[in-house]
């Protein structure tokens, strides 16, 4: 089984700074994803970014950018310009699978959570 | 686009009583999930459907029942509620041929077990 651990239970930054949500994961599997999820206060879960274990390279997504340390089991969100509405529980996620195998129908672990609150 | 429609969205029931909470996936996705999120809790993994069959099972409680159907809508049945079973029940739907198998959460069902 595997195991997500999100540190930080609650962040506050300035409007327009930059923040980074920390999570770790421990787990056996070789092949796995691993997800950003933000759940604002309308409870709606939305995807911000995901992370292929087999890729090096990091994933951006315009303001959003993960550092992947697959050795040290690490997947930290970089938040550039944060914004208002960027105020959100932000979730980590795990999911076993990958290029060459299966997972499609796997379920996802998440991780406890950080509270982000973006402050004008 | 379209996204996950769940139904109902609220939904209120006393103790013993059955609900069933509905789930239509995305147009052409194959794929559902379900999952439930207590208060103050991370969402966790209950059951998910591919292709009508039951692919991955989490810590989905034996009162509970969940099948896809032909039209890859899917259902859930929860039988003898507890006030325990009040959570926001997500479903999400994905592509299974469409890596990296992203889901995409519906907006919820808030059950409410009194």
């Amino acid at each position: 089984a595997q195991t997500v651990t999100q540190s930080q239970p609650e962040m506050s930054v300035q409007e327009a700074e930059t923040v980074t949500l920390s999570c770790t994961y421990d787990t056996s599997e070789n092949n796995y994803y691993l997800f950003w999820y933000k759940q604002p206060p309308s409870r709606q879960m939305i995807l911000v970014i995901r992370q292929e274990a087999y890729k090096q390279q990091n994933a951006t997504e315009n303001r959003f950018s993960v550092n992947f340390q697959k050795a040290a089991k690490s997947f930290s969100l970089k938040i550039s310009d944060s914004q208002l509405g960027d105020t959100a529980m932000y979730f980590c996620a795990f999911m076993k699978g990958g290029m060459y195998s299966g997972g499609g129908a796997d379920g996802l672990t998440f991780g406890k959570g950080t509270h982000l609150i973006i402050q004008p | 686009a379209a996204g996950v429609i769940q139904s109902p969205r609220h939904l209120i029931k006393e103790k013993r009583e059955t609900a069933t909470l509905k789930c239509y996936p995305i147009p052409r996705h194959d794929t559902v999930y379900w999952y439930q999120q207590g208060p103050g809790q991370d969402p966790q993994f209950l059951i998910s459907f591919y292709e009508k069959m039951q692919s991955d099972k989490g810590s989905i409680p034996d009162r509970f029942s969940a099948q896809q159907f032909s039209d890859y809508h899917s259902e859930l049945n929860m039988s003898s509620l507890e006030l325990g079973d009040s959570a926001l029940y997500f479903c999400a739907s994905s592509l299974e041929g469409q890596k990296p198998y992203e889901q995409y959460f519906g907006p919820g069902t808030r059950l409410t077990v009194t």
